[in-house]
């Protein structure tokens, strides 16, 4: 069974632009959740789909957003970059809510 | 606020040392506590999930085991291969139900 696949893999911006990043879960799966990883602050939680609807989402700005489609695939959208936006962000499905989540490779955002 | 602590921060061990990794949290009830492995530029790796005090997991070298508190991932006789850095999140049972990470402990087995 393929894994949590993500695309772009590494993607470079400039401070204003904005990214979307893609997310195909494991087959079967209907939860999607997206995560920030940096050096400094570790994994944090962005936000959480269920069969298209956002259950949970994290402290993080409106800039941030995120949608699910009805064939569980999801994407993240990030408006008007920051330089500390660079990080690793990365997604992860689980077959229902409350289980083990398993993680895609991420994709590595570098903002200049 | 609900927190999970991880220790140590780091920890180096020789090939055949024995050692353990500490997880503790202060969610007010727990509906999962789970253990991953992420190895540099790549995505966590799912290891293992603990649901209640008493429960113990087993895979190769690594053994889990979860109390009221906290949870322990055992390492035994451990080799190069094991070295990465072991993540624990926990997920609770009231309010926002987020799956909340720690800051994870880096582990390097030297041969």
């Amino acid at each position: 069974k393929a894994g949590v696949t993500q695309t772009p893999r590494y993607l470079i911006k400039t401070r204003g632009q904005q990214v979307t990043l893609s997310c195909s879960p494991i087959s079967g799966h209907r939860s999607v959740s997206w995560y920030q990883q940096t050096p400094g602050q570790g994994l944090q939680f962005l936000f959480e789909y269920f069969s298209e609807t956002q259950r949970n989402k994290g402290n993080f700005p409106g800039r941030f957003s995120g949608r699910q489609f009805s064939n569980s695939r999801s994407e993240m959208n990030v408006s008007t970059l920051e330089l500390g936006d660079s990080a690793l962000y990365l997604c992860a499905s689980s077959l229902v809510a409350y289980n083990e989540q398993f993680f895609g490779p991420g994709t590595r955002l570098t903002v200049l | 606020e609900d927190q999970v602590t991880q220790s140590p921060e780091a920890l180096r061990l020789q090939e055949g040392e024995s050692s353990s990794l500490n997880c503790s949290y202060t969610v007010s009830g727990l509906r999962g506590l789970f253990w991953y492995r992420q190895d540099p530029g790549k995505g966590p790796e799912f290891l293992f999930t603990l649901y209640s005090a008493g429960e113990e997991k087993e895979k190769e070298r690594l053994k889990a085991t979860l109390t009221k508190k906290e949870s322990f991932l055992h390492i035994t006789a451990p080799k190069p291969e094991d070295s990465a850095t072991y993540l624990c999140a926990v997920r609770m049972k009231e309010g926002a139900q987020k799956l909340v990470f720690g800051q994870g402990t880096r582990l390097t087995i030297n041969p």
